[in-house]
């Protein structure tokens, strides 16, 4: 199957300062890819949805000046938290929609802690 | 709203004995639904998916999985399971978007012993 990447795996940061994710699909262009939060023992959560080259859809309750999602190219996405906070901590998953299969394909993860 | 229901937290077999894995969803039409497969470090992988057509679906690594409209299920099974299946998985449901908008469950962790 088709692969995502996610960049960095892990990162720590302090609290009030912001850090980037990067989402790559590496074999396909993905003109939507998604974005998920991921709790300890609890399912998947979808963040929000982008399309390359538009803005963002967000998900309800989810703070989109906090969370900047762009999604400047077809194999590349990236999520933004700003000013982070401890609640922030969490892990961050993305996905690509392959529009030829139509399936997602999901990225390893970002392990996000704020200290 | 769509939701997913899977009600065993962690289940634990024996290495070649068989597994089942519940899910129960809830949606006002015909959903499409998916079985994933989590692993440490990697991303989620489909096992297998409904849409429509033969209510009993052949997934990757010898899973399969039937769905059950008047029990709104969609059970995932595996006549022998091996060391290499200890992982989390994760039943999933969509509209009619197909991919899209995937609504999770909570995962069930597999652990088998040996």
């Amino acid at each position: 199957g088709a692969v995502v990447s996610q960049h960095p795996s892990r990162v720590i940061c302090k609290s009030g300062t912001s850090v980037k994710i990067e989402c790559r699909s590496l074999d396909f262009q993905a003109t939507t890819m998604f974005w998920y939060r991921q709790f300890p023992k609890q399912s998947l959560m979808l963040m929000a949805t982008s399309n390359e080259g538009s803005k963002a859809t967000y998900e309800q309750g989810v703070e989109k000046d906090k969370f900047l999602i762009n999604h400047a190219s077809l194999t590349l996405s990236t999520l933004t938290v700003t000013s982070a906070h401890p609640e922030d901590s969490s892990f961050y998953i993305c996905s690509g929609l392959d529009r030829g299969s139509g399936e997602q394909y999901f990225g390893p993860g970002t392990r996000l802690t704020v200290t | 709203a769509q939701s997913v229901t899977q009600p065993d937290i962690h289940i634990t077999v024996s290495e070649g004995a068989s597994l089942e894995l519940r899910c129960n969803y809830s949606y006002g039409a015909t959903p499409y639904l998916f079985w994933y497969v989590q692993s440490p470090g990697q991303g989620l992988q489909l096992l297998l998916k409904y849409f429509s057509g033969d209510t009993l679906v052949q997934g990757i690594k010898g899973f399969e999985a039937e769905f059950k409209r008047s029990q709104s299920s969609f059970n995932l099974r595996k006549p022998s399971v091996h060391w290499s299946d200890a992982a989390e998985y994760f039943c999933a449901v969509a509209g009619n978007t197909g991919f899209q908008k995937l609504v999770f469950g909570t995962g069930t962790r597999l652990l088998v012993s040996p």
